[in-house]
């Protein structure tokens, strides 16, 4: 089966200015999430999605960041405006995920963000 | 709140060693706990998932176990190889609103392994 897909990779971008990360789950796949990975330390999440519907944004800084996933299929993740803290890994996962599931979750390759 | 602690940071050891890694968690209450492995510039590869009713889960040369009470959960590493170098991130899911599924990944820092030929 086909992986989680992120784009871009790489983005270098100057504090203050906007960007956008896109993600497209593995099919099938209900749940969706976001994860901030700052150098050295284990992933954080930003949002989690529950087919269209927010679950859990509480670690989302909702003045900068905000997301999306309209259809309940892909998502984007903005930041505007960019600040150097920002700088991260920003990693979209997805599971095949119902009411009692524990199916693991699968990341994609992520997009290295830096904020100069 | 969940705090997951993994030791050692960093671990080197030669080919063809057992080794264990650690994973510590505050709260007992956990639906899950999920091993990952992580590549340089990748993103991460789900390895073992452990329900909070079993005890251990097996994939070829690696074993992870899980202590729920003690908060606490190793992964062991048979005969390892220059390929398992990577770093090792553990994860506890907490139960989310009404005990669903939908609880929050709480992952640990990370245990950066070498292994050298």
């Amino acid at each position: 089966e086909a992986g989680v897909a992120q784009s871009p990779r790489y983005k270098i971008i100057e504090k203050r200015q906007s960007v956008a990360f896109w993600c497209n789950p593995i099919s099938g796949h209900a749940t969706l999430y976001w994860y901030q990975q700052i150098l050295g330390q284990g992933p954080k999440l930003l949002i989690q999605f529950q087919n269209n519907g927010v679950v859990d944004d509480s670690q989302l800084p909702k003045d900068r960041f905000s997301a999306e996933r309209l259809k309940g299929v892909d998502s984007t993740l903005k930041i505007q405006p960019a600040k150097l803290e920002d700088s991260a890994v920003y990693l979209c996962a997805s599971s095949l995920s119902y009411r009692g599931s524990n199916s693991p979750l699968h990341f994609g390759n992520g997009t290295r963000l830096t904020v100069t | 709140k969940q705090e997951v602690t993994q030791i050692p940071a960093a671990l080197s050891v030669p080919e063809g060693e057992n080794l264990v890694l650690n994973c510590s968690f505050t709260d007992s209450a956990i639906y899950n706990l999920q091993w990952f492995r992580q590549d340089p510039g990748k993103g991460l590869t789900s390895l073992l998932l452990i329900q909070s009713s079993q005890r251990e889960q097996t994939s070829g040369r690696l074993n992870a176990s899980l202590d729920k009470s003690s908060g606490r959960s190793t992964l062991y590493i048979a005969a390892s190889q220059p390929g398992d170098s990577a770093t090792y991130l553990c994860a506890v899911r907490i139960p989310g609103a009404g005990g669903t599924s939908y609880g929050k990944l709480t992952f640990g820092q990370g245990t950066i392994l070498t292994v050298h030929p």
